[in-house]
């Protein structure tokens, strides 16, 4: 069975900083999309990483691929407080069910 | 529609009574999920819809879970006998699947959830 998990589960962090979420699934998929969620919000797509290698930027979010050794990275540059949400990874098993990790509240104080 | 349209947004309830929740999926997506987030907690799968293919069910907690979609558009999750444990946002999302190999993405576009509290 497909285990998704991701470090930390909660950040909190200084604006400026920057720093990266870790995810990392147990069995070989080759999608894997992130998703933002505000507070009372639903689920927002970020990115969707195809190929091993695959790397995707937007704004100070940049998300990187590793297929081989099964992790994701979701890299914050110079962080600000709009981007306090939790984030989530999520991988596909079989043709089209989505896994999703346990989420990573970030907080990001002025 | 424009988006995923979910309703109702929020639900109260007593236990032991049966709910409803509906899910109106984009126009023209084949597939259509239904997912539960718990208080603070990620997203447990439920069930899944690809166009007329029986659906994947693997995720439903208990038999008195249950899901339909009619005429490969709207979809109704309904459970029976509620508990105080299926209090829950209950999220709908819906894609256009499309297995192009290694370019095909199948992006789901989540409704805003259906909040579901059992007393």
């Amino acid at each position: 069975e497909l285990k998704v998990e991701q470090n930390p589960l909660f950040l909190s962090m200084q604006e400026g900083k920057n720093y990266t979420i870790y995810c990392n699934y147990s069995t070989t998929s080759d999608r894997l999309y992130w998703y933002r969620q505000d507070p009372g919000k639903s689920l927002e797509s970020l990115f969707v990483l195809l190929s091993n290698g695959a790397v995707k930027q937007e704004g100070r979010l940049m998300a990187s691929l590793d297929t081989k050794a099964r992790l994701s990275t979701l890299h914050i540059t110079a962080a600000v407080h709009d981007l306090s949400a939790t984030y989530f990874c999520a991988v596909i098993q079989g043709a089209q069910k989505l896994v999703f990790g346990q989420g990573t509240r970030l907080t990001i104080n002025p | 529609g424009a988006g995923v349209s979910q309703s109702p947004s929020n639900k109260v309830t007593e236990k032991g009574k049966d709910v409803e929740l509906r899910c109106d999926p984009i126009s023209g997506h084949t597939a259509l999920y239904w997912y539960r987030q718990s208080l603070g907690q990620g997203l447990e799968f439920l069930i899944y819809f690809q166009g007329n293919s029986a659906p994947d069910k693997s995720g439903l907690p208990s038999d008195r879970f249950s899901a339909e979609r009619t005429g490969g558009s709207v979809s109704t999750l309904t459970i029976q006998r509620t508990q105080q444990e299926d209090s829950a946002v209950y999220l709908c999302a819906s894609s256009l699947f499309t297995w192009t190999g290694p370019t095909g993405a199948n992006v789901l576009t989540f409704g805003a959830g259906s909040r579901l509290t059992v007393l």
